[in-house]
């Protein structure tokens, strides 16, 4: 029982590329949730879905896209990255929209 | 709008001590708050979630309480370790899904 997994762990990317990050979870939840922390900001949410085929934004969604693919699976995508979306980014996910929330590792991402 | 503040915003207590985090919020029509830990470089890791009619919620050393009409939660960790120290993070939950975090208190528990 892994959890909430997130790949990769740390990324380096130049402004304008884009990228996918990447975010499973094994316990059957419904909810699925990212956010980002940044120094001095906390954690933000930017974008959440509380049930496959379904999303919502967040505190921060521009410059961001979702897909739930299914059940298990939520991915980030950034189309164009810029240097103000340097920050860790975390995955979460609960059994249902008002329970207790299980974090993933994170994933660090630097663009340049 | 939903704000969450920590104070203090770092603490160093020696092994031992009793010691209580404080979290306010200025909204009161919350449907939970939920205490996490995050170790250096870690995700965070779930402590406590007491719902918005509890007064109070329990787990091990650690205590958490709510006084709702008053936007207020503490955590009060008892005989500290230096394995308590990190970040102790605050968030509140209203009627949608959305957590919204205090900036959190950097406690170190020294040897």
């Amino acid at each position: 029982n892994a959890g909430v997994t997130q790949t990769p762990k740390f990324q380096v990317l130049k402004t304008g590329q884009s990228m996918t990050l990447q975010c499973a979870q094994d316990m059957n939840h419904n909810s699925m949730y990212w956010y980002r922390q940044d120094p001095g900001m906390g954690l933000r949410l930017i974008y959440y879905s509380a049930s496959e085929g379904t999303t919502d934004k967040g505190e921060v969604p521009n410059g961001y896209n979702v897909s739930r693919l299914n059940k298990r699976e939520f991915s980030l995508r950034l189309e164009s990255a810029a240097p103000s979306q340097t920050s860790v980014y975390f995955c979460a996910s609960s059994e249902q929209g008002h329970g207790t929330q299980y974090f993933g590792p994170g994933t660090r991402l630097l663009v340049l | 709008k939903q704000e969450v503040t920590q104070i203090p915003a770092a603490l160093s207590v020696p092994e031992g001590e009793n010691l209580v985090l404080n979290c306010s919020f200025t909204d009161s029509a919350i449907y939970n708050l939920q205490w996490f830990r995050q170790d250096p470089g870690k995700g965070l890791t779930s402590l406590l979630l007491i719902q918005s009619s509890q007064r109070e919620q329990t787990s091990g050393r650690l205590n958490a309480s709510l006084d709702k009409s008053s936007g207020r939660s503490t955590l009060y960790i008892a005989a500290s370790q230096p394995g308590d120290s990190a970040t102790y993070l605050c968030a509140v939950q209203g009627g949608s899904e959305k957590l919204v975090f205090g900036k959190g208190t950097k406690l170190t528990v020294n040897p």
